[in-house]
């Protein structure tokens, strides 16, 4: 049974610092991983996706990368603001339709 | 138009009350999801219609009732709910699987604002 799990669960850091999130998943066997951002009760938008066959995705100051052997798969975000404050969710798909979702990450931006 | 609309935006009701959940889009996609969400939890699949045919029943219990009238529609039909079913539900939708991709999802799924359920 896949298994996504998303370090570290919360996150606070200064404006402007660059930063990292992480995504593990057990099974490697993924069709491709997306990646949302989602703001306090409301819904998910949509970043990032990256298909099992591509290595990374970039827009604007957002990176993906993808590690499928690994199990891995990394947000990066540069020069962060306090509008990136959010919780930043991962998802992989194993299967049609089908998608598991991290645990999330809670980014405060600090101005 | 990259939007999913969900109305109503809040809900509470009763255990024995009868009400639905509407979702609409009109991005031409052809796939439609429900999800369930939990407070500081990740959200979890519970329905998948595909071209307006129930494709993913994830085990829901029968007092969910999803229905899609058309393509850009998706319902959500309530009755005789628990209190634990108190939770942010979340409508998406996405194109289907092309035939060339072996059948596998290759497209974002785009995300409605929620529906914020309470059952007293």
């Amino acid at each position: 049974k896949q298994e996504v799990t998303q370090i570290p669960a919360a996150l606070s850091v200064p404006e402007g610092e660059n930063l990292v999130l992480n995504c593990s998943f057990t099974d490697s066997a993924i069709y491709n991983l997306q990646w949302f951002r989602q703001d306090p009760g409301k819904g998910l938008t949509s970043l990032l996706l990256i298909q099992s066959s591509q290595r990374e995705q970039t827009s604007g100051r957002l990176n993906a990368s993808l590690d499928k052997s690994s199990g891995r798969s990394t947000l990066y975000i540069a020069a962060s603001q306090p509008g990136d404050s959010a919780t930043y969710l991962c998802a992989v798909s194993s299967g049609t339709y089908k998608y598991i979702f991290g645990t999330g990450t809670r980014l405060k931006v600090l101005a | 138009d990259t939007e999913v609309t969900q109305t109503p935006k809040h809900l509470v009701m009763g255990m024995t009350n009868k009400k639905s959940l509407k979702c609409e889009q009109h991005m031409g996609h052809r796939a439609m999801y429900w999800y369930k969400q939990k407070a500081k939890k990740p959200p979890e699949l519970m329905f998948v219609y595909s071209y307006e045919k129930l494709s993913i029943n994830e085990s829901v219990p029968s007092r969910f009732s999803p229905e899609c009238p058309n393509s850009s529609l998706l319902n959500l039909h309530l009755h005789a709910l628990q209190p634990e079913d108190s939770a942010l539900y979340l409508c998406a939708s996405s194109q289907p699987p092309l035939r060339a991709s072996g059948g596998v999802s290759t497209d974002t799924q785009y995300f409605g604002p929620g529906t914020r359920l309470t059952v007293l």
